[in-house]
């Protein structure tokens, strides 16, 4: 099956600081979702991109599908910016319906 | 317009229980999929409802299975618990016969004892 793997793992910032999360596909993929996971569990939605650039607020994700990476910006972090970040693709190939592959996830911590 | 709804937030149950999650998608929408999250495996797919049909599983024992309503909600439902099972189960909607993008529900926190 289709592999997604995030960079890096874990990252630190002082509040301000810029930073950029980094999701790596194996295969081609019809659908890519950017997500923040709350302290309560649930899975808030950042971006719907399979491919192009969208931006919002603090927050902008790049996908770039014929090289399978998609990158997420945040600018100016703010402590409630700190959580995990997950990338999610479907893959494009077979029959996918609901199914989502999620890479590992990125913790972010941003201190004041 | 409300989102994703799961019940019940938390539970205990032990060893050889079994345990019915319920999730009611967004208003409109028809699909339905269903999630687990542990710190071990991270997020995995269980299964895909659309208009009460069963179109994608997930590599989990028969123990877990589900059904959708014909007003979209959905349950899923694990017998014989495991202490593996304890886990975050989330449950997504999405509005079209295809994908598209999901929004995810809060979560129904499942221990096993």
């Amino acid at each position: 099956g289709i592999q997604v793997e995030q960079s890096p793992p874990d990252l630190i910032l002082q509040e301000g600081a810029n930073s950029t999360l980094r999701c790596n596909f194996s295969d081609s993929v019809n659908n890519l979702q950017w997500f923040h996971q709350n302290p309560w569990g649930q899975l808030i939605n950042l971006f719907y991109i399979p491919s192009g650039t969208k931006q919002n607020g603090r927050l902008s994700a790049t996908t770039v599908a014929t090289e399978r990476y998609s990158l997420l910006y945040i600018s100016s972090s703010q402590t409630t910016d700190s959580g995990v970040y997950f990338c999610a693709v479907e893959d494009a190939g077979g029959t996918s319906y609901g199914k989502l592959t999620f890479g590992q996830g990125t913790i972010l911590t941003v201190h004041p | 317009k409300a989102g994703v709804t799961q019940t019940p937030r938390y539970l205990i149950k032990t060893r050889g229980q079994q345990v019915t999650l319920s999730c009611s998608p967004i208003s409109g929408h028809r699909s339905v999929s269903w999630y687990q999250q542990t710190p071990g495996q991270g997020l995995q797919f269980l299964f895909e409802y659309f208009s009460e049909t069963q179109r994608n599983k997930g590599n989990f024992p028969g123990r877990f299975s589900g059904r959708q309503f014909s007003n979209s909600r959905s349950e899923m439902n694990v017998s014989t618990l495991e202490l593996g099972d304890s886990a975050l189960y989330l449950c997504a909607s999405s509005s079209g016969m295809h994908t598209g993008e999901l929004f995810f529900g809060e979560g129904s926190r499942l221990t096993v004892l």
